[in-house]
């Protein structure tokens, strides 16, 4: 019954690799985002959808792509991976709100560790 | 630019009283969250203050003042569960989310 999942939990990797985390949300939210928080753990936004639309797409290299193929769904795809891209990276939706992003659900996080 | 201020890490005892502060600087200002992340997990959602005073709930109580760019959590009758890191979190005019780096919370028996 997890509202925001989220797969690989964990995933090890060599530098130059592709790869691909999944998100889905049973929540019914219009919007879901991708966040990245780094060993000092500030969480830092890296992409939002909203109803399959990029509303926001802050300045993050683009070798990160977002796809959303429904708005349940969210995945993020990271290409020639480097050793800075290690981190927690985590998806969260949020329904419509007057609090802009209002409260946030957050899936348990995707640990990435590039080698 | 855009700032959140807090402290790193706190210690308390079990069974007090603990104030968590939180300063920001932002372009507009439409609300302020406090979330919850224990370690290793993700964060979850505590309260909202968009108008200035305190809102109770529970144990938990959310303090904001718009003039100051100041706002406070405060955790009463603290239980060992509630060590984790404690994150701050602005609206800015955008309706973006600028985030403090969190405050590790420590209880003590």
């Amino acid at each position: 019954d997890t509202a925001v999942s989220q797969t690989p939990k964990y995933l090890v990797t060599q530098m130059g690799n592709d790869k691909s985390i999944k998100c889905e949300q049973n929540l019914g939210h219009d919007t879901m985002y991708w966040y990245k928080q780094d060993s000092k753990k500030f969480l830092k936004i890296m992409f939002s959808y909203n109803n399959k639309e990029l509303i926001i797409n802050e300045t993050v290299p683009n070798r990160f792509s977002p796809k959303s193929p429904d708005k349940a769904h969210l995945n993020l795809h990271i290409n020639s991976l480097e050793l800075g891209d290690s981190a927690v990276y985590f998806c969260a939706s949020s329904p419509p709100s007057d609090r802009g992003p209002g409260e946030l659900f957050f899936g348990e996080g995707s640990r990435l560790t590039v080698l | 630019g855009q700032n959140i201020d807090q402290p790193t890490e706190m210690t308390a005892t079990e069974g007090a009283i603990v104030q968590i502060n939180c300063t920001y600087q932002t372009s507009g200002f439409n609300g302020l969250f406090w979330y919850q992340q224990h370690a290793g997990e993700a964060p979850t959602f505590l309260s909202y203050n968009v108008l200035d005073g305190l809102e109770e709930k529970g144990r938990f109580s959310s303090f904001l003042s718009r003039s100051k760019g100041y706002s406070y959590l405060l955790l009463k009758e603290l239980q060992m569960k509630d060590s984790a890191s404690y994150l701050c979190a602005a609206l800015d005019s955008n309706y973006q989310l600028i985030w403090g780096a969190g405050t590790k919370l420590i209880i003590k028996p």
